[in-house]
């Protein structure tokens, strides 16, 4: 069965702290493994897609790594407007195009 | 580019009556819509899945009766709930995916029913 776990659940940093946000996945057969943002209230926002171990994006503040296991959301030096809820999802190669959602970790980013 | 419109972004109904929301992709063709459900801190839930001039597939445990998908053309789906409850108040968020396979998502629309 397809599974997307993030971690952690919510994560507190101050102005400026680097740090990272965890997606692990299981899937049959990974079509692509996607990173959305999403602020209350609202749809969420897509980022990234990455599709195959070893692949990397970067968007301003923000860079998507992947592995065969799992894919690591790197903030640097984030601003208060970086707090949200991050969102990873997975998408198989069966006919349906579906995604699998983590639960999302949310961050906070304190001035 | 790859916008994803909803309306209304907020519904208050009566507890019986149905609702209709639109989703509309503005830039782009959608090969295939997809509607979820959010409930207050929880993450997306995949109700169905529509492909332009199909029928709809339904996830599991989600009724096909109540939750009415149409989705009449490459940039349009509805979603109407009828006869609707208060146990159907919720965050509902469609998306739509282009030939690449992404998915761009709508803003939303919450349901309220009294």
């Amino acid at each position: 069965e397809d599974q997307v776990t993030q971690s952690p659940e919510a994560l507190r940093l101050q102005e400026g702290e680097s740090s990272s946000l965890n997606c692990s996945y299981t899937v049959s057969g990974l079509r692509g493994l996607f990173w959305y943002r999403q602020d209350p209230g609202k749809g969420p926002e897509f980022l990234f897609t990455l599709y195959s171990a070893g692949e990397e994006k970067e968007k301003e503040r923000l860079k998507a790594t992947l592995t065969k296991k799992e894919s690591f959301l790197h903030i640097t030096a984030p601003k208060p407007e970086d707090s949200a809820t991050y969102l990873c999802a997975v998408s198989n190669w069966t006919g349906a195009n579906n995604l699998f959602f983590g639960t999302g970790t949310r961050l906070t980013v304190i001035p | 580019g790859a916008v994803v419109s909803q309306h209304p972004s907020w519904v208050i109904c009566k507890s019986g009556t149905s609702v209709k929301i639109e989703c509309r992709s503005l830039d782009f063709q959608a090969t295939t819509m997809f509607w979820y459900r959010q409930f207050p801190k929880q993450s997306l839930m995949l109700m169905a899945t529509s492909n332009e001039g199909s029928k709809a597939t339904y996830e599991q445990g989600v009724e096909k009766d109540k939750f009415l998908i149409n989705h009449a053309s490459l940039t349009l789906s509805t979603l109407t709930v009828t006869s609707a409850h208060p146990e159907d108040s919720s965050f509902y968020i469609c998306s739509a995916s282009d030939v690449y396979y992404e998915q761009y998502f709508g803003p939303g629309t919450r349901l309220t029913v009294t």
